[in-house]
Formats: structure tokens, C-alpha cells, sequence
């Protein structure tokens, strides 16, 4: 299996400008994690998805953001407009939730910096 | 509410020497708790998990943890340390009857040769 698969592996951009990463489950997995690092405030849960269904995103900063999963192999999440303080490392994980290994698999992430 | 703590922001070792990484949870009803290790621009890897039985788990590299339900703890351990050792370790807790986990603020574990 090739893991969870995120791109683009590092994005820069201007404030202001809008900006999508792509996050690819493994096959299989039914709940799907956006988690944003930064020095300061560690790594936070943003949303999940369990069975391409939005349960939780109290996480997400702001109305700037937004996460869609249209379908059990594909999900995004956008920033609208884009802030510099919104630079960070953006992970995405999936899970088989049910089964016995309850473990969350982490894709390499995606390094954003916005100027 | 589901939340973990580990107290350390950094833990120093000697090449060989042995090694414990601590973690702290609070969750209501029955955890589940894992330890990720991260190195330098990769994503987490997992390590090892407790989800039920015995209370001493084993995982990759050599680590161990072990569950302590009466002090809530997760305590990562390793009888020797290896230089290749160092990265950023975070401890995590799910509670059974939910999807999401919660994530320690991590442990940087730096092993001198």
C-alpha cells in the first residue's frame, strides 16, 4: 500500500491567494484527520471525517477554511483568502475505524508558507 | 474531554543508556493510547499502541511503554538508547467510544553519542 498520499508536498504562496491540499487515504479506511503543526501550538486536530461525513471540526481556525470529502478516497481542504500566520506543516491521516488496529496512519504532510 | 500531557519538552540521554519518555492522559471511560515518533520534515510514524490486555506493550526500534491505569500514565521506554534515537515523540489517547485522537505536545529525546 502507498499510504496516505498528500500534495503538494510544499506550497508558497501570497497572502491572500487561495490554497488547496490534497489528501489521498489508504484504501480502505473510513475516517480521515486534518492535523496542522506549528512550533507554537503543536500539532491540532483542524476536522475529521468519518465515512466521507464532516463529524467534528471545532479545530478549524476560522470560516477561511473549509474541508470536503467527496468521496472515500479524496479529500481537500482549502484556505480562502490565505493569512501569513496560516503558515505551517498540514498532515493528513486515515484510520480503520472498527477493526483491532485503531491506528492512525500519517501521510508526509504538506509544508505551506505564506508570505 | 480527551487530553494527554507530557511534561518534558525535552529529554537528554547518553548514547546506551536508558531511556523514558513520559505521558499523562485523562479520558472518560476505557483509552486507547499510542506513542508516534517524528524525525526532521517527515510526518508521524507510529511506534506502538496500548488498546487492551497486557499493560507492558512492545513496538518497533526496541520501544516499550507501559499502561498504568491508576497513575493514568503512558510511559515510553527503552533499555538503550541510539543516537538514531533522537527525534520529536508524541504520546496520544482515544477514547474507545470515539474516532478522534488527542495529541500530546511532544517530546524532543536527543541521544549523545
Amino acid at each position: 500500500d502507498a499510504g496516505v498520499i498528500q500534495s503538494p508536498r510544499h506550497e508558497v504562496t501570497e497572502m491572500g491567494q487561495e490554497v488547496t491540499l490534497r489528501c489521498k487515504p489508504i484504501s480502505g479506511h473510513n475516517s480521515l484527520f486534518w492535523y496542522r503543526q506549528t512550533m507554537m501550538r503543536g500539532l491540532e486536530l483542524l476536522i475529521y471525517f468519518n465515512n466521507n461525513v464532516p463529524i467534528d471540526d471545532s479545530g478549524m481556525p476560522e470560516d477561511r477554511f473549509s474541508a470536503k470529502m467527496p468521496n472515500a478516497s479524496f479529500s481537500t481542504l482549502k484556505i480562502q483568502p490565505s493569512e501569513p500566520r496560516d503558515s505551517a506543516v498540514y498532515f493528513c491521516a486515515s484510520i480503520k475505524t472498527g477493526s483491532d488496529q485503531e491506528t492512525q496512519y500519517f501521510g508526509p504532510g504538506t509544508r505551506l508558507l505564506v508570505l | 474531554a480527551q487530553s494527554v500531557a507530557q511534561p518534558e519538552d525535552q529529554v537528554n540521554v547518553a548514547e546506551g543508556n536508558p531511556l523514558t519518555v513520559k505521558c499523562t492522559y485523562s479520558v472518560s471511560g476505557n483509552p486507547y493510547l499510542f506513542w508516534y515518533v517524528q524525525y526532521p520534515n517527515r510526518g508521524l510514524q507510529f511506534l506502538l499502541k496500548y488498546i487492551t490486555g497486557d499493560n507492558l506493550v512492545k513496538g518497533s526500534y526496541g520501544f516499550e511503554a507501559e499502561f498504568n491505569k491508576s497513575q493514568t500514565s503512558f510511559h515510553l521506554k527503552k533499555p538503550s538508547a541510539l543516537v538514531s534515537d533522537s527525534a520529536l515523540y508524541f504520546c496520544a489517547v482515544r477514547a474507545t467510544h470515539l474516532n478522534d485522537m488527542r495529541f500530546g505536545a511532544g517530546t524532543r529525546l536527543t541521544v549523545k553519542p
